[in-house]
């Protein structure tokens, strides 16, 4: 199976500021890796596909880059909205999910 | 608008069996693959396997197999889950999942998800 690990597990981060998160996988994924916001008590939402295609309806401030093993999710201009628990899934290999991770307010 | 309706809270004692469902409606049901992923309480999302709603072949996690059974209905657009020998590690929300037409493992549309609990 293919591990996934995110990193940070929690990141505090205010109105307006640049943030990455990181996912590595145990092995090459080329470039099938999703990711997903999820807020409490809701289902997650798909952002980015294909480790960079922006899933329709999603904001230009959120994009993905990397290959291989390893990806970032950035957001470039934390809006409030954008405080939630983020996922990073690979589909090279049926899929696994990375543990997520928390975005707070500072 | 494009749903995916699950069936039910329900709450089921250790050893016990459970069979979630999953109504799709408002897109081409046969041309989109169905996943099953889950999510215990604080915890992250695990994947649990996929179904075919076209020809109806599965593939699940390896955690999974021999636990699990994917099943779908072509005439009333509905897929199923069945989960056997529950145990309290089996505790949570199960969604169902759709993945987008040109690439069956993106998962584009989820249900409201499940909450299955398992305590004797």
């Amino acid at each position: 199976d293919i591990q996934m690990t995110q990193s940070p597990s929690t990141l505090s981060a205010s109105v307006g500021d640049r943030v990455t998160i990181t996912c590595r996988a145990s092995r090459s994924l080329t470039t099938w890796l999703a990711w997903y916001q999820q807020k409490p008590g809701k289902a997650p939402t798909l952002l980015i596909y294909k480790a960079s295609t922006l899933e329709g309806g999603v904001p230009s401030r959120f994009s993905g880059s990397g290959s291989g093993t390893e990806f970032t999710l950035t957001i470039s201009s934390l809006q409030p909205d954008d405080f939630a628990t983020y996922y990073c899934q690979q589909y090279d290999s049926y899929s696994t999910f990375g543990q997520g991770t928390k975005l707070e307010i500072k | 608008q494009e749903q995916l309706v699950q069936s039910g809270a329900e709450v089921k004692k250790p050893g016990a069996s459970v069979k979630i469902s999953c109504k799709a409606s408002e897109y081409k049901f046969n041309s989109h693959y169905v996943h099953w992923v889950r999510q215990a309480p604080g915890q992250g999302l695990e994947w649990m396997g996929i179904i075919s709603p076209s020809g109806g072949s599965t593939s699940y996690a390896q955690k999974f197999q021999g636990r699990v059974t994917m099943t779908r209905d072509t005439s009333t657009i509905t897929v199923y889950m069945d989960l056997s020998s529950l145990r309290s590690e089996d505790t949570a929300v199960y969604y169902c999942v759709r993945g987008k037409e040109d690439s069956g493992y993106v998962l584009d549309h989820w249900g409201h998800g499940t909450l299955i609990a398992v305590s004797s």
